[in-house]
Parts: C-alpha cells; sequence; structure tokens
C-alpha cells in the first residue's frame, strides 16, 4: 500500500464548478501536509500548507481529519487555470526531510 | 528571480554515460531535496541535506548515484554509468528547516533521457 493515495482521475469539470479531490495517508505519525500544483512539464508549486484541522484561501480549502487520516482539496468556482495535476504530500513521521507524495489528480476544467 | 534553479534543464545522454547535475537553492534555505519523478507519479525523495550534511538517503539511491553539497550552499548529483531507467525529472527543493516551516519549494527540474 502506497503511503499516500489519491484517486488519479482525471476529473473534467465546467467552468464555475466546485470539485474535491480526497488523498488518504498511512503513517498516523506524519506531522503536516501539503497540496502541490504541478503544470505538465513542470515542476510542483506549493498551494497549501495544512497543519491543524484545514486551511482555506481564497477559492480553495483544505480539510484534515487525523482520526481518519484523509485529506481533502476543494477548488470552488472553478477556472480554466485550475487545469493541472494536484499532488497531495505528507511530511514528519519517520523521516523529518522528505516530503511523500500520492501519485497525483489530474483536473480539467472546461468552457 | 531568487528560487531554485537547476542545470541542465534538459540532458539526453548514452547509456553508460555518466552525468552531473547542479541545484542552487533559495539563498537564505540551510535544507536541500533532491527528487526523482517519472510520468504519471509524483515526486520520489532521494536525499536532503542540512547544511554540508547529507541527513538522509532513499534506497532508491543506488551506489551509483551521488550526492553533494561541499560548502553548504549548491549541490550536485552525480548518476555514473546510467541505465535507461534512469530516464526521469530529477527535481530539487529547498526549504527553511526550521520551526514549523517545512515548506519545501521545487526548482525547474532537470529532464534526463538516456538512450
Amino acid at each position: 500500500r502506497k503511503e499516500v493515495e489519491q484517486d488519479p482521475g482525471p476529473f473534467n469539470v465546467p467552468e464555475g464548478a466546485t470539485v474535491a479531490f480526497n488523498c488518504t495517508y498511512s503513517n498516523s505519525a506524519s506531522q503536516s501536509f501539503f497540496w502541490y500544483r504541478q503544470d505538465c512539464r513542470k515542476e510542483p508549486k506549493l498551494l497549501m500548507s495544512v497543519y491543524s484541522s484545514g486551511n482555506e484561501d481564497g477559492r480553495f480549502t483544505a480539510q484534515l481529519n487525523r482520526a481518519s487520516q484523509y485529506i481533502s482539496l476543494l477548488i470552488r468556482d472553478s477556472k480554466l487555470s485550475d487545469s493541472a495535476t494536484y499532488l497531495c504530500v505528507a511530511f514528519g513521521g519517520t523521516s523529518y526531510g522528505k516530503l511523500t507524495f500520492g501519485q497525483g489528480t489530474i483536473l480539467t476544467v472546461h468552457p | 528571480d531568487t528560487g531554485v534553479s537547476q542545470d541542465p534543464r534538459h540532458k539526453i545522454t548514452k547509456r553508460g554515460q555518466n552525468v552531473t547535475f547542479r541545484c542552487d537553492p533559495i539563498s537564505e534555505h540551510n535544507r536541500l531535496y533532491w527528487y526523482r519523478q517519472t510520468l504519471g507519479q509524483g515526486p520520489e525523495f532521494l536525499t536532503y541535506f542540512q547544511n554540508e550534511a547529507q541527513l538522509e538517503k532513499s534506497r532508491l539511491l543506488s551506489d551509483r548515484f551521488s550526492a553533494e553539497r561541499p560548502k553548504g550552499s549548491f549541490s550536485t548529483l552525480e548518476i555514473q554509468r546510467t541505465e535507461q531507467g534512469d530516464s526521469a525529472m530529477y527535481l530539487c527543493a529547498s526549504s527553511l528547516g526550521t520551526g514549523e516551516s517545512y515548506e519545501q519549494y521545487f526548482g525547474p527540474g532537470t529532464r534526463l533521457t538516456v538512450t
């Protein structure tokens, strides 16, 4: 079983839709979580950090449920520019250096 | 631009050759990380440094791979006797690594193709 698991999608949604991505992690000692966004053939870019139960930044909301070892990312009012791969990431536990990435969820927002 | 930089951006090499990649982190960051990413997968951790000390290496880092950060600033990743399975994007990241600020910022990557 992978340490961080995501539904790979792809998710195809119209502009203006609300879309949610789910992620589970297996290492209960993980301390921090992140969502990164990655455009095709580009580097991952940090989208949100989740240190406690959740975080909100504009149209983006991340929630963390430590009891269920589950993280989610909600995108409201989707834009064409939101089309990308969204990577769920866990940090800490057995290592205080590495990030452990899920395989990513592909989102395509269409007109 | 004060972000993480990597050089070269692309490298094509023949199987059996040695290659070396360079990473320059964000200047005030004391931690530097190397990851490898193949198509359709998330990045996989290879190794990381705090200043010049290499603190952790993944089992993915075979004895053909070596990384250095001699003065605690830039880092190099060398792959000896490249194999076709080494073809991937090699990503470097850096972070402050203090307190709760473990957020890592990635460079543009070096795309390696082994023919």
